[in-house]
């Protein structure tokens, strides 16, 4: 089966920069990708990584070590609408897509 | 907006009853998934369809029954609800099965069960 792991909460103030950390088990490795999701609104896609790296879109950054089974998503320059929840997400060969339970982002002024 | 539609966007009912739920993926997209969130939860996941067929499923109550038309739309139904049942139901679609590079969501269907 899958499973995945990640903080429930993290902190940070505006224009800092913060990490959100994500380790995975899973059958088989297809992925690893991170949505973000506003209170009351829909998860929206952000990055997806197959491969170990960096991925970099704009402010928001992906890394993936396969051989350590862990992925973190890294945004910077933090803004007050920065502050939402962060899900990484992983398909299995069966076709499932699962999701982490979700990092809450806080972010101050 | 992500190109998914999910009807309605709100739906109060009471215990015992039962509802369904409309999703309309993206032009072109052929998988559907659907997904229970309850309050400060997760994303559980609860059924896959592609090109109309059942995929996966995951941990859905036998209580609950989805199916994909030819058309692609979706369709997914609540039986029996139950005060638990009360939830975010989102429906997210892709191309290809698996959603390996990425899903969009619908902006989802609130249920309140009374």
């Amino acid at each position: 089966g899958q499973s995945l792991e990640q903080p429930s909460e993290v902190t940070a103030v505006e224009g800092a920069i913060v990490q959100i950390n994500c380790t995975y088990q899973t059958s088989g490795f297809y992925g690893l990708s991170w949505y973000q999701q506003h209170d009351g609104g829909a998860p929206t896609f952000l990055s997806y990584n197959a491969l170990d790296g960096l991925e970099e879109t704009g402010r928001f950054s992906s890394f993936l070590s396969r051989s350590d089974s862990y992925g973190y998503l890294l945004l910077q320059e933090l803004q007050m609408k920065d502050s939402a929840s962060y899900f990484c997400a992983v398909p299995d060969s069966s076709y499932k897509l699962i999701f982490g339970s979700g990092t809450r982002l806080l972010v101050r002024p | 907006d992500s190109g998914v539609t999910q009807t309605p966007k709100h739906l109060i009912t009471a215990t015992g009853q039962r509802v369904t739920l409309r999703c309309s993926p993206r032009s072109g997209d052929l998988s559907v998934y659907w997904y229970q969130q309850s309050l400060d939860q997760g994303l559980q996941f609860l059924i896959h369809y592609y090109n109309g067929e059942e995929r996966a499923k995951g941990n859905i109550l036998e209580r609950f029954s989805a199916q994909q038309f030819p058309d692609l739309h979706s369709e997914l139904n609540l039986s029996s609800l139950e005060l638990g049942d009360s939830a975010l139901y989102f429906c997210a679609s892709s191309k290809l099965q698996g959603a390996r590079t990425e899903a969009f969501f619908g902006q989802g269907t609130r249920l309140t069960v009374v």
